[in-house]
This record gives structure tokens, C-alpha cells and sequence, in this order.
């Protein structure tokens, strides 16, 4: 069936460090991701997006990187902020606007 | 423009009661969705719909149904609560933002307890 993982649940990083996310995906037929931030009593909010023909896209201090082979996703922040404290969710189109989330990992930035 | 809309922000139910969740967009997107989040839990898609008059099932659509009269109204109701539908209920819109992203827009969500 169609599902959206992630490797870790939980992640510590001190401010001003860069953080990984990772992300796994099972369908291979999915052309579409997103990443998303959640804090805490609010609904999600759109960061970046890629498409399968791509396999890095950048934005403001982050970069989402598509690795198709294995079906791998990930999202970079450089120069992790408190203000970067939040859940953060990969999400894959499975086919023509159904979006399907995966489990989120939650981001902790030390001061 | 007020983004996506819900109301209400908080509801009490008992078992077997039906509720109405209601959904309002003012962006003229044409997809809309809707999807429950458990506690510490990622978002699970119940029904979405690409258009007026266009709806259809996502991960987890019993006990949930949708209708999709108008291109800005995207309500959710469900017909006899029950304890397993105790969640937090957020509804979405997307559309192409500004023709570069295919960006989905959230709701403040609606935190439902069945009792």
C-alpha cells in the first residue's frame, strides 16, 4: 500500500547547527513531495516542495533533496533557530491531489 | 483574504450524535480536503475533492462523509460519533500559488471529542 515514513522520530540540535530530516517513501510511481512545519496548535505549514524530475530544490535557509533510486526524502535547515522548533512532516501525492502525510519528526532546537 | 476557515474551534459530542464541521475558502482553489490528527500522530487524509460537485475517499473515510456544492464550502460531516473519531479535524485548499508552487493552505483546525 501507499505509506510515508520517517527514520526518526525525535531530533536535538543545538542553535546555529544545520538539521537533516529524513523521509522514506513507497510508492515509486509518486511525481510530488512536500514538507511541511507544524507548531504546536496549529495546522500544518507548507516549507518546499520537489517533483520527481528533480532531485534538489532550495529555498530560504532549506533545501529538500529527492533521491528516487531509493526512494529516500530529506529536508536540510541551515543554521537551525528556536523559531525551527516544531513537527515537521513529509507528505507525497499518490495520485492527481491526494496528498498523504507521513508520521512527522519532531525538531528540538537547543539553545 | 481570510484563508481557510473553520468552525467550530472546539465541539463536545456524546456517542451517536451527528456534527457538522464546516470548511471555507476565499482563495477560489479548487482542491479541498480534509484530514484527522490523532495525538502525536502525523495527518491522515479522510475525503478530498478536486473541484464542485467532485469528491472522493482518502485513507480513512467511514463514518465521515463529504459534500462539495460550491467552490469555496467544503463541509464534513459525521453521521453517528463515536470514541475512535475523538481527533483534531483540519481542512486544506491548494491551488497553483502564484504559478510556482502547488502550495496547500491549512485550516486552524476543529478539536473534536466524542464522549
Amino acid at each position: 500500500g501507499e505509506s510515508v515514513g520517517l527514520h526518526l522520530p525525535t531530533l536535538s540540535v543545538q542553535e546555529g547547527d544545520n538539521s537533516i530530516i529524513n523521509c522514506a517513501y513507497s510508492n515509486s510511481a509518486s511525481d510530488y513531495f512536500i514538507w511541511y512545519k507544524q507548531e504546536s496548535g496549529k495546522g500544518p505549514q507548507f516549507i518546499i516542495d520537489i517533483r520527481s524530475n528533480m532531485d534538489k530544490r532550495q529555498g530560504q535557509r532549506v533545501t529538500v533533496l529527492l533521491n528516487k533510486t531509493v526512494k529516500h526524502l530529506s529536508l536540510q535547515i541551515a543554521a537551525t533557530q528556536p523559531g525551527d522548533s516544531a513537527v515537521y512532516f513529509c507528505a507525497e501525492e499518490t495520485s492527481y491531489d491526494k496528498v498523504i502525510f507521513g508520521p512527522g519528526t519532531s525538531l528540538s532546537v537547543i539553545p | 483574504n481570510a484563508g481557510v476557515t473553520q468552525t467550530p474551534k472546539f465541539q463536545v459530542l456524546k456517542t451517536g450524535q451527528s456534527m457538522t464541521l464546516q470548511c471555507a475558502q476565499d482563495m477560489n482553489h479548487e482542491y479541498m480536503s480534509w484530514y484527522r490528527q490523532d495525538p502525536g500522530m502525523g495527518l491522515r487524509l479522510i475525503h478530498y475533492s478536486v473541484g464542485a460537485g467532485i469528491t472522493d475517499q482518502g485513507e480513512v473515510p467511514n463514518g465521515y462523509n463529504v459534500s462539495r456544492s460550491t467552490t469555496e464550502d467544503f463541509p464534513l460531516r459525521l453521521l453517528s460519533a463515536a470514541p475512535s473519531q475523538t481527533s483534531v479535524y483540519f481542512c486544506a485548499s491548494s491551488g497553483w500559488d502564484r504559478g510556482a508552487s502547488y502550495e496547500q493552505y491549512f485550516g486552524p483546525g476543529t478539536r473534536l471529542t466524542v464522549t
